[in-house]
């Protein structure tokens, strides 16, 4: 077994505000996913980065950047807070993208 | 392009029965797999069960059961015996063969209420 933590669990950010969520996963997957919920709405694929230092653009990539200098990390950036994009952040990792993809516990994003 | 549909926004049922949801999908892959999973009032999302395009058996895991009528591009999910603990939203989700490592299309999810 293994376990995806993501922090923080709760981020509150200033408009234009650069914001960095941090995710990490000791389960030794290559696969890393970035997710974002809205209220009550399905999950929309950000980023996803294959192995360490590889990085490719989901459906929602305008307006963040990602890094995934560790195969057991991968970070989202916010490159600047927009009221609207207040949502729940999912992390998720998976074996090759094979399989099935395990979820991190999610960080709230709240922008003022 | 790919594109998940799930038309039930909620279902209220009563503990010990069964609950049927139903999900339709979009694809140009002949190769495809089919997902669900299931979000907390927590947050937290749990994948139940999966089913892969090419095998006709549909899949079985505990009291979650798929009806995947290809033809029909569906793969509704059945929960047997329900229990209060699955009350939860159920997403139905894709990903298309070609690309292995691309990430998942989700539905909008269904709200699934358990009664005593």
């Amino acid at each position: 077994g293994g376990i995806i933590t993501q922090t923080p669990k709760f981020l509150i950010g200033q408009e234009g505000q650069k914001l960095t969520l941090k995710c990490q996963q000791n389960f030794n997957h290559d696969t890393m996913y970035w997710y974002r919920q809205d209220s009550g709405k399905g999950l929309r694929l950000i980023y996803y980065s294959i192995t360490e230092n590889d990085l490719q653009k989901g459906d929602l990539s305008e307006g963040y950047d990602a890094s995934r200098e560790k195969k057991s990390s991968f970070s989202l950036t916010v490159t600047s807070a927009q009221k609207n994009e207040m949502a729940v952040f999912l992390c998720a990792s998976s074996i090759q993208g094979v399989y099935e993809q395990y979820f991190g516990p999610g960080t709230r994003l709240t922008v003022l | 392009a790919q594109k998940v549909t799930q038309t039930q926004t909620s279902i209220s049922v009563v503990e010990k029965t069964t609950v049927t949801m139903d999900c339709v999908y979009e694809t140009r892959d002949s190769s495809y797999f089919l997902f669900w999973y299931k979000q907390t009032a927590s947050g937290e999302i749990v994948f139940l069960i999966r089913q892969d395009s090419y095998k006709k058996e549909n899949a079985t895991v505990g009291h979650y059961s798929l009806n995947f009528q290809k033809p029909k591009s569906s793969i509704g999910l059945i929960i047997t015996a329900t229990q209060i603990e699955d009350s939860a939203v159920y997403f139905c989700a894709m990903r298309e063969g070609a690309n292995y490592a691309q990430g998942l299309t989700f539905g909008l999810g269904t709200r699934v209420s358990v009664f005593p």
